[in-house]
């Protein structure tokens, strides 16, 4: 049983456009939600995170969006740049779980120049 | 910064080999995790390790075991290597659960085929 989902295995988005991907979560627990962002051939790069007591947090081009009562959760890149190009994780954990983090199955964000 | 190393960036070894793949951090961290990546799947938990000598499983452990026996250095063991675990390896050391940033820090990954 997948407790947090990607939906979109890919995403195609133009230059300077906004980019948006999604997730859904089942476990009403998570208390905090973060997004990694992965290149070929490297680990996965640590990229914004998001505790269950807000609904937003911003950081430059990047924001995430949390809403609680659908237990869903979406990340915005705008403007999108092709260096964005990359497979997207998100991921959820639960404070005092020691760091566990249960990850969402990637979206591969496409930005075409 | 936060520096994780793996021991190779590729590795190609044929089925019934035993395979180590190594991951060392540079801080004090006490929680390590090694994870695997396949297309579509995401990050799966194979093991995780809280503390010298202490190691839990997590979602796939089969046909893999762990060894940490110094607190900046945590083994993942492939005790028969087989075909369907080629894949991405990806070790991530986790900051202490007392402060509030609870992200996990990962390596390069280690591409690991079996032939």
């Amino acid at each position: 049983d997948q407790q947090v989902k990607q939906n979109s295995p890919s995403l195609s988005v133009q230059e300077g456009r906004i980019s948006i991907l999604n997730c859904d979560y089942t476990n009403s627990m998570f208390d905090y939600f973060l997004w990694y962002k992965k290149y070929p051939a490297e680990g996965p790069t640590f990229l914004i995170s998001i505790s269950s007591i807000k609904d937003k947090n911003e950081d430059g081009r990047f924001t995430v969006f949390l809403n609680k009562s659908a237990k869903h959760l979406s990340l915005h890149i705008v403007p999108s740049q092709p260096g964005d190009s990359a497979v997207y994780f998100c991921a959820a954990g639960l404070s005092g779980a020691g760091n566990m983090l249960t990850f969402g199955g990637g979206t591969r964000l496409m930005v075409k120049p | 910064d936060v520096k994780v190393t793996q021991s190779s960036r590729y590795l190609v070894k044929r089925t019934g080999e035993k395979v180590f793949l190594e991951c060392v951090q540079d801080m004090d961290h006490e929680n390590m995790f090694w994870y695997r990546q396949d297309p579509g799947l995401g990050l799966r938990l194979i093991y995780f390790s809280y503390d010298v000598k202490m190691k839990e499983k997590g979602d796939i452990p089969e046909g893999y075991s762990v060894s940490r026996e110094k607190k900046e250095r945590f083994s993942l063991i492939l005790e028969s290597a087989s075909t369907n675990q080629t894949s991405m390896y990806l070790c991530a050391i986790g900051t202490e659960h007392q402060t509030v940033r609870y992200e996990q820090y990962f390596g390069p990954g280690t591409r690991l085929t079996v032939t």
